[in-house]
């Protein structure tokens, strides 16, 4: 159990376009998803946290107009890159949390290259 | 925001046990220590985790040290397969819920 999964597993897009990644949970509610994005040799970076039907809260330093959060509903959760430049350029990961646990389940994450 | 400390780099030799080590020596009472590895381009996936007992599952042990300042994450016969990138994770955050992750110990098994 605990399979998140998203969508899609790359993409490419070109500078000034919107790319929108979905996060799915496919066994279990989310109540809480979290969106993560990781530069090559380094570690995770806590973009935002998502509560369903709730806004997201984003982390210093991050965007929320260029990073849109979606939690529509205990499954789905999606991140939109708008306008993307090729330093947003990265691999995006998201999260999902079971309601009461406190256990993450990551994705397989989506690499997005801007050109 | 990471409050652990870890090694940069470990060696195993395949088929012995392989001990990473953690400090989280501000760690809080009702804090849980996790333990997740992200095998290259892959998203981290979940290991272990504890509060102040030692625990084990089918993939490794977690050794909680007494005062909870350290911990250390037991492998206990280490494969290829186990080469990765192992974080260990103490939640914090202003709703308790975020993870922060520190930079991780890359942990390669030699055959």
């Amino acid at each position: 159990g605990a399979v998140v999964s998203q969508h899609p597993s790359r993409v490419i897009c070109k500078s000034g376009t919107s790319v929108k990644i979905e996060c799915r949970s496919l066994d279990f509610q989310a109540t809480t998803m979290f969106w993560y994005r990781q530069f090559p040799k380094k570690s995770l970076m806590l973009m935002a946290t998502s509560n369903e039907g709730s806004k997201a809260t984003y982390e210093q330093g991050v965007e929320k107009d260029k990073f849109l959060i979606n939690h529509a509903s205990l499954t789905l959760s999606t991140l939109t890159v708008t306008s993307a430049h090729p330093e947003d350029s990265s691999f995006y990961i998201c999260s999902a949390r079971r309601r009461g646990l406190e256990t993450q389940y990551f994705g397989p994450g989506t690499r997005l290259l801007v050109l | 925001d990471a409050k652990t400390t870890q090694p940069t780099s470990m060696d195993c030799a395949e088929g012995r046990a392989a001990n990473l080590p953690c400090n989280h020596s501000t760690i809080s009472g009702n804090e849980y220590v996790y333990w997740y590895r992200q095998i290259h381009s892959q998203g981290p996936q979940y290991i272990i985790h504890g509060l102040k007992n030692n625990e084990t599952n089918e993939m490794a042990s977690l050794i909680i040290t007494e005062d909870r300042k350290s911990s250390t994450l037991i492998l206990p016969h280490a494969t290829l397969r186990d080469t990765a990138v192992y974080y260990c994770i103490v939640r914090v955050g202003y709703t308790g819920n975020q993870f922060y992750f520190g930079t991780g110990t890359s942990l390669t098994v030699i055959p």
